[in-house]
C-alpha cells in the first residue's frame, strides 16, 4: 500500500504571508498515461472536506488562485501565497492511483 | 447544483449492523465512481469503499473488508454502505463522495455519524 505522509502536521501562519505544506508518498504517483495522481483536500473547522487540487495542480473549480500545487514523482508541495483568515483548518493530500486510495495525516493550520 | 446527503448513522452496539444510505443529486449519477470516507472523532480521513459507476466493480480498505459492503442503485441515485460487525473503532463521520479510483472525490455529503458502543 502507498503511504502517504506530510509535514508540518502543524503551521500558524500570519495572514498576508505564504504558507507551504509539504506531502511525500512511498511510491510514485505517476501513472503510465503520464497523469501524476496527488490531490490536495482542505477541511475547514466544523465542514465536509472539499477538494482543492487534483493531479497535482489543478485547482478546483471556486478555489482561489493563491493556492497552488506543485511536484512530481513522490514529493509535493501545496503554497497559499498569501494566507487569509478564511484558509484556516487541516490540510490533507491523498493519493488516489492505487487501491486503496490514501490520505495523508493533515497538516493544521491556524492563523497567529 | 450537485448534492450528496447521507443518512442511516446512529448509535449501535458492539456486533449490531447498521446501514447507510446516500443520497445523489444534480449530476448524472451512474456516470461517476463513489465512495465512502470515514474520520473518526478528532482524527483524520480514512477511505473505507468504493464502487464504480455501474456497481460491478468494489473495494474496501482492510479494515472494514469482510463486515461492510457498498452497493448502489442507479436507477434510484443513491449509495449504500452496509455495515456489520460494527466494533468500537468504526465509531466515525462516515461521508459519501463522488469521484473513486484515479478520479478526485470532487463534492462530499455533510456526513452522517456512527457510534459504536455498549
Amino acid at each position: 500500500d502507498i503511504v502517504m505522509t506530510q509535514s508540518p502536521l502543524s503551521l500558524a501562519v500570519t495572514p498576508g504571508e505564504p504558507a507551504s505544506i509539504s506531502c511525500r508518498s512511498s511510491q510514485s504517483l505517476l501513472h503510465s498515461n503520464g497523469y501524476t495522481y496527488l490531490d490536495w483536500y482542505l477541511q475547514k473547522p466544523g465542514q465536509s472536506p472539499q477538494l482543492l487540487i487534483s493531479l497535482v495542480s489543478n485547482r478546483a473549480s471556486g478555489v482561489p488562485d493563491r493556492f497552488s500545487g506543485s511536484g512530481s514523482g513522490t514529493d509535493f508541495t501545496l503554497k497559499i501565497s498569501r494566507v487569509e483568515a478564511e484558509d484556516v483548518g487541516v490540510y490533507y493530500c491523498m493519493q488516489p492511483l492505487q487501491i486503496p486510495p490514501a490520505f495523508g495525516p493533515g497538516t493544521k493550520v491556524v492563523i497567529k | 447544483q450537485v448534492q450528496l446527503v447521507e443518512s442511516g448513522g446512529g448509535l449501535v452496539k458492539p456486533g449490531g449492523s447498521l446501514r447507510l444510505s446516500c443520497a445523489a443529486s444534480g449530476f448524472t449519477f451512474n456516470n461517476y465512481y463513489m465512495s465512502w470516507i470515514r474520520q473518526a472523532p478528532g482524527k483524520g480521513l480514512e477511505w473505507v469503499s468504493l464502487i464504480s459507476s455501474s456497481g460491478y466493480t468494489k473495494f474496501h480498505a482492510d479494515s472494514v473488508r469482510g463486515r461492510f459492503s457498498i452497493s448502489r442503485d442507479n436507477a434510484d441515485n443513491s449509495l449504500y454502505l452496509q455495515m456489520n460487525s460494527l466494533r468500537a473503532e468504526d465509531t466515525a463521520v462516515y461521508y459519501c463522495s463522488r469521484g473513486g479510483t484515479s478520479e478526485p472525490l470532487d463534492y462530499w455529503g455533510q456526513g452522517t455519524l456512527v457510534t459504536v458502543s455498549s
